[in-house]
């Protein structure tokens, strides 16, 4: 089977850095992912790995170690919007269906 | 681009009830995603079409739920016989098999249909 493991909840200040970390075990590892959900609203894609190394899109960049088993989402410049639920995911096998951790909340503050 | 569309956005009923939700993906994906979602849980894996062909159901799937995409484009999850532990948020999704790389992997949800069953 596969599991992912992040932290529950983050809390941070407007104008900080945060970095989410999130932990996998799963087989024939293919991508991993990271979707931000607000409440009541839709998972909204932010990031993908399938490599080691960085990307980088915006306020937002995601690493992967597959080595490691382990990625994380870094968020820069925070303002009060990126308060929200954070999910990490794997693709794995076909490389179709995702496997979801049980989120992060980030409350972000003033 | 006009996004995923899931309708109802709400449905409550009577436990033991019939439901039916249904998903229209971006018009280019040819790959559709069912998801549950439960307060304070990630997203968990239903079911999944490419095109019209289901080539995969999770065990959470009892044989009560029953999805299809019958012309390869919007798709239909129905419930039956439903139970209050069926109450949960339920997600569709859509990707695009036909581009590979880095885009494979990026599935677009829509907003979801919320089922309370009392």
């Amino acid at each position: 089977g596969q599991s992912l493991e992040q932290p529950s909840e983050v809390t941070a200040v407007e104008g900080a850095i945060v970095q989410i970390n999130c932990t996998y075990q799963t087989s024939g590892f293919y991508g991993l992912s990271w979707y931000q959900q607000h409440d009541g609203g839709a998972p909204t894609f932010l990031s993908y790995n399938a490599l080691d190394g960085l990307e980088e899109t915006g306020r937002f960049s995601s690493f992967l170690s597959r080595s490691d088993s382990y990625g994380y989402l870094l968020l820069q410049e925070l303002q009060m919007k990126d308060s929200a639920s954070y999910f990490c995911a794997v693709s794995a096998g076909t490389a179709s269906k995702l496997t979801f951790g049980t989120g992060t909340r980030l409350q972000v503050t003033l | 681009d006009t996004g995923v569309s899931q309708d109802p956005r709400h449905k409550i009923t009577k436990r033991g009830q019939n439901v039916t939700f249904r998903c229209d993906p971006i018009s280019e994906h040819n790959r559709l995603y069912w998801y549950r979602q439960t307060l304070g849980q990630g997203p968990e894996f239903l079911t999944y079409f490419q095109n019209e062909a289901q080539l995969e159901k999770s065990r959470l799937l009892s044989d009560r739920f029953s999805a299809e995409r019958p012309k390869g484009s919007f798709s239909t999850l129905e419930i039956q016989r439903t139970e209050q532990g069926d109450s949960a948020m339920y997600l569709c999704a859509s990707s695009s098999s036909g581009t590979g790389g880095r885009t494979k992997n990026i599935q677009y949800f829509g907003a979801g249909t919320r089922l309370s069953v009392l």
